[in-house]
């Protein structure tokens, strides 16, 4: 069972634009969500993380964006440059205890010039 | 800092043939963590160690794999016999429990062909 669900599986943006890619947890008892950004060849590398206490982190460009009620959250690339093409992935896990993290199955984000 | 370190980077085997990843976690982190990431399924953990110590190991496919963390600067993960289905990309993280004690350190992977 996916314990976090991640969309789109692919996505295209245009220089400037916003990219948004959104997940969606069921376990109520995580309250740790990073995001993670994977080079082609390299392994992923955490980006940003939110914990459950703010709806909203933002670090330059990007933004994570948390819905605690909904049980989702997304991150948004403002002014997605070429650079940024990558595949995103969100995952989730509890700060305390078993706290491995539950990722999602990724997002292949291309920016075109 | 030389960061995790996995070897190999590249491993071409054929069908039956026993397989073994070699990771070496960041110095100073106690926890280590090993992926496999396909296509199909995403990043999947296969198990982690805590102090040298497998905590979860549910991740594991079957009987076929196992890992072992001797100490704390060494770990292995080894397929016997290898399968085609195995084919993949296999990442070790390691964590600190210092600082943002939730940060996963990745390797640069090894990917596997089965052949």
């Amino acid at each position: 069972q996916q314990q976090v669900k991640q969309s789109p599986q692919s996505l295209i943006v245009q220089k400037g634009g916003i990219s948004i890619i959104n997940c969606a947890y069921e376990n109520t008892a995580f309250d740790y969500f990073p995001w993670y950004q994977q080079f082609p060849g390299k392994g992923p590398a955490l980006l940003i993380a939110i914990r459950p206490d703010v709806s909203e982190k933002k670090e330059g460009r990007f933004t994570i964006s948390f819905n605690k009620s909904a049980k989702q959250f997304s991150l948004h690339i403002m002014d997605s440059q070429p650079g940024d093409s990558a595949t995103y992935f969100c995952a989730a896990s509890k700060e305390t205890g078993a706290n491995n993290l539950f990722f999602g199955t990724g997002t292949r984000l291309t920016v075109i010039p | 800092d030389a960061g995790v370190i996995q070897s190999p980077r590249h491993e071409v085997t054929e069908m039956g043939q026993e397989v073994t990843l070699r990771c070496k976690p960041i110095s100073g982190h106690n926890s280590l963590f090993w992926y496999r990431q396909t296509m199909m399924r995403g990043l999947e953990l296969l198990i982690y160690f805590n102090n040298n110590v497998p905590i979860d190991d549910s991740g594991m496919p079957e009987d076929r794999f196992s890992a072992k963390m001797p100490n704390a600067s060494f770990s292995t993960l080894k397929i016997q016999p290898s399968e085609p289905r195995d084919s993949a990309v296999y990442f070790c993280a390691s964590r600190t429990r210092q600082g943002n004690y939730n940060e996963q350190f990745f390797g640069p992977g090894t990917r596997l062909t089965v052949l």
